[in-house]
């Protein structure tokens, strides 16, 4: 069974930096790109950005709002993967969901973890 | 950036009625057009990929069809359970994007 387990959401000030992780099971981890995606309260999803797998490079791709403040990574041996969110904003305040990506270039979500909360706020 | 554009916004809807969301891209998209359910205080969840094509598992009375620019994705004899926010989602090009959703609810 494939499971996606986040944590390390929190209350946090503005500027501040906050590491998310996304604990993967049930599938060859790295062999699918992993993506993220966020939901601010009561409004709709929006991407964060992915990794693509290791034979795909291995590179990343952001979302325009968190480009140069957020930055994805992962851990194959460990099958888990990476949120580091610098200069956070309240603007950043969301739940967010760690996906696996499937397809040629992570095209859909096929499995979405429970999401983790994060807070920006003074 | 590909903007998707939903409608309607919100339906109500009574049991085993048909139900119609449609989604158009703001640019030819192609067939790269995918579909999430989220149930209140649920994660999202995928029921169609490549706008036509099932995930494994989606009850039968889900359907999607489409290409280019509209999309639609349809709900055949609506169940109690299917009351939830429905989101199209592109892959087409970077920036990815999601539709800003549809609230359907059970009367």
């Amino acid at each position: 069974e494939v499971q996606l387990v986040e944590s390390g959401g929190g209350l946090v000030q503005p500027g501040r930096s906050l590491r998310l992780s996304c604990t993967a099971s049930g599938f060859t981890f790295g062999d699918y790109a992993m993506s993220w995606v966020r939901q601010a309260p009561g409004k709709g999803l929006e991407w964060v950005g992915f990794i693509r797998s290791k034979a795909y490079g291995g590179t990343t791709e952001y979302a325009a709002s968190v480009k140069g403040r957020f930055t994805i990574s992962r851990d194959d041996s460990k099958s888990i993967a990476y949120l580091q969110m610098n200069s956070l904003k309240t603007e950043d305040t969301a739940v967010y969901y760690c996906t696996r990506g499937s397809g040629s270039s992570s095209d859909y979500f096929d499995y979405w973890g429970q999401g983790t909360l994060v807070t920006v706020s003074s | 950036e590909i903007v998707l554009t939903q409608s309607p916004d919100f339906q109500s809807v009574t049991p085993k009625e048909k139900v119609t969301i449609t989604c158009r891209a703001s640019q030819s998209i192609g067939s790269s057009l995918h579909w999430y359910q989220q149930k209140p205080d649920q994660s999202p969840k995928l029921l169609i990929k490549y706008a036509s094509q099932s995930f494994s598992g989606v009850p039968s009375r889900f359907s999607g069809s489409g290409s280019g620019t509209d999309f639609t994705l349809t709900i055949n004899s609506l169940e109690a359970e299917d009351a939830a926010t429905y989101y199209c989602h592109q892959s087409s090009s970077l920036p990815r994007t999601f539709g800003q959703g549809t609230k359907v609810e059970i009367k």
